[in-house]
């Protein structure tokens, strides 16, 4: 059926470096994508959203990146700090799903000194 | 910056009794949602809610789910009889306007059914 699902469950990176953390979705008539960051005992936290008719958004140390024709998905992080740790999701909604968000399973990342 | 609260943060509640778990949204958002997180799993979409009716149910949101805008600044979820499968983290969310505008969060009502 369709799905949004990320590549990697866990990212290690050290604190200062760049992240990349990646999406995959199957479902062509999405429209909206959003990236959130979910800390323990927390809800998501909106980061960055974009439209289908976009392939590139920038918010503060964050990148959004949108591949249509790979229906691929990808959130970067510039300087990445200890408080970045978390687990971040992308979640997508479109035409089949109404304005009901389709959340992907989440990636830890664990940012090291 | 306004956000969704919800409450209370944890419920422990005995298989076979109603629950109800509450939320604020935030005041000038139109629409609000309920979501669920099963320990270690991904968080899925249970209702969404706007003008005083669901516009949009899952499979999850049975016959035992209700939800009620009881007043102006309310947003409540009951399950009718729970079950030990209901155990989750519950987070309610809102959104401004209609389109493609992000939903907001809130920290989610921990249930825990004995």
């Amino acid at each position: 059926g369709e799905s949004v699902g990320l590549h990697l469950p866990t990212l290690s990176v050290q604190e200062g470096d760049n992240s990349i953390i990646n999406c995959a979705y199957s479902n062509s008539a999405s429209d909206y994508f959003i990236w959130y960051k979910q800390e323990s005992g927390k809800g998501p936290q909106f980061i960055i959203d974009i439209r289908s008719n976009m392939d590139k958004r920038q918010g503060q140390r964050v990148t959004v990146l949108l591949n249509k024709t790979v229906k691929h998905l990808s959130l970067q992080i510039a300087a990445t700090q200890p408080g970045d740790s978390a687990v971040y999701f992308c979640a997508e909604n479109g035409e089949d799903s109404g304005y009901a968000l389709n959340f992907g399973k989440g990636t830890s990342l664990l940012v090291t000194p | 910056e306004p956000e969704v609260t919800q409450t209370p943060s944890h419920q422990v509640t005995q298989m076979g009794q109603e629950v109800i778990l509450r939320c604020v949204p935030i005041s000038n958002h139109l629409y609000f949602y309920w979501y669920r997180q099963i320990l270690g799993q991904k968080v899925e979409f249970l209702v969404s809610f706007y003008n005083n009716e669901i516009s949009e149910k899952s499979e999850i949101f049975d016959d035992q789910f209700s939800v009620e805008r009881p007043d102006g600044s309310n947003f409540t979820l009951k399950i009718r009889s729970t079950k030990l499968e209901d155990s989750a983290m519950y987070f309610c969310a809102s959104r401004e306007w209609t389109g493609n505008q992000p939903q907001h969060f809130g920290d989610g009502t921990r249930l825990s059914i004995l």
